[in-house]
């Protein structure tokens, strides 16, 4: 099945820093990548996504890029603000059934 | 007016019980999932439903039963508890065709001690 990798696990910055988490995957048939945020004790959320026929797609402050020859995708997030502080997920649309494989999470926390 | 509900948010039970779980969307969506986040927050899939019918099974055990009456509900029962069983889990739903992603319902919180 699909492996999906994330990277970091953690991730600490300063208010106004940027912020990057990259995902890598396995199966090259994957055509679409959505990015979650979990904030503590509350439901994943759709904050971004982007399909394989465009490289990169961009709201506000946050972005994601995508290299399918490479399969990796990033999500970028500048001029971080301490509600940023959350888990993010990455994600992977796989075989049949709209089936989402997640990757491990990354808990970024901006700091003051 | 919330899009996807499940109830209840908390259950803490002993084990060897059974409990069930349930979850609505009023979004309309066509296909509704089961997925287990554990302790180190890992998000697994478990079921998926497609206009009432099963289409994702993962290797979940058998204790595990999901049950779709209809498209815009999907039930989760578990049998005979078991202290590993302790996780949020996660009710969501899409569409089928032109896939946006997943919403996701509020959580229930399984604590079985």
């Amino acid at each position: 099945g699909e492996n999906v990798e994330q990277h970091p696990s953690t991730l600490s910055v300063q208010e106004g820093d940027s912020a990057v988490i990259k995902c890598t995957y396995s199966d090259s048939a994957s055509n679409y990548f959505p990015w979650y945020k979990q904030e503590l004790g509350k439901r994943p959320q759709l904050i971004i996504d982007i399909r394989s026929n465009v490289g990169e797609k961009k709201d506000q402050r946050i972005a994601v890029t995508l290299n399918k020859t490479a399969k990796h995708f990033s999500l970028h997030i500048t001029e971080t603000q301490p509600e940023d502080s959350a888990v993010y997920f990455c994600a992977v649309l796989t075989g049949g059934g709209n089936k989402l494989t997640f990757g491990t999470g990354t808990q970024l926390k901006v700091e003051l | 007016d919330t899009a996807v509900s499940q109830t209840p948010k908390y259950l803490v039970t002993q084990m060897g019980n059974d409990k069930s779980i349930k979850c609505e969307q009023n979004l309309g969506h066509d296909t509704m999932y089961w997925y287990k986040q554990d302790s180190k927050k890992f998000l697994k899939i478990m079921f998926s439903y497609n206009n009432k019918e099963l289409i994702i099974n993962e290797t979940v055990p058998n204790r595990f039963s999901p049950k779709s009456p209809d498209k815009a509900h999907l039930n989760l029962h578990i049998n005979s508890l078991e202290l590993g069983d302790s996780a949020v889990y996660f009710c969501a739903s899409s569409q089928g065709t032109r896939f946006y992603g997943y919403t996701f319902g509020s959580g229930t919180r399984l604590t079985v001690v």
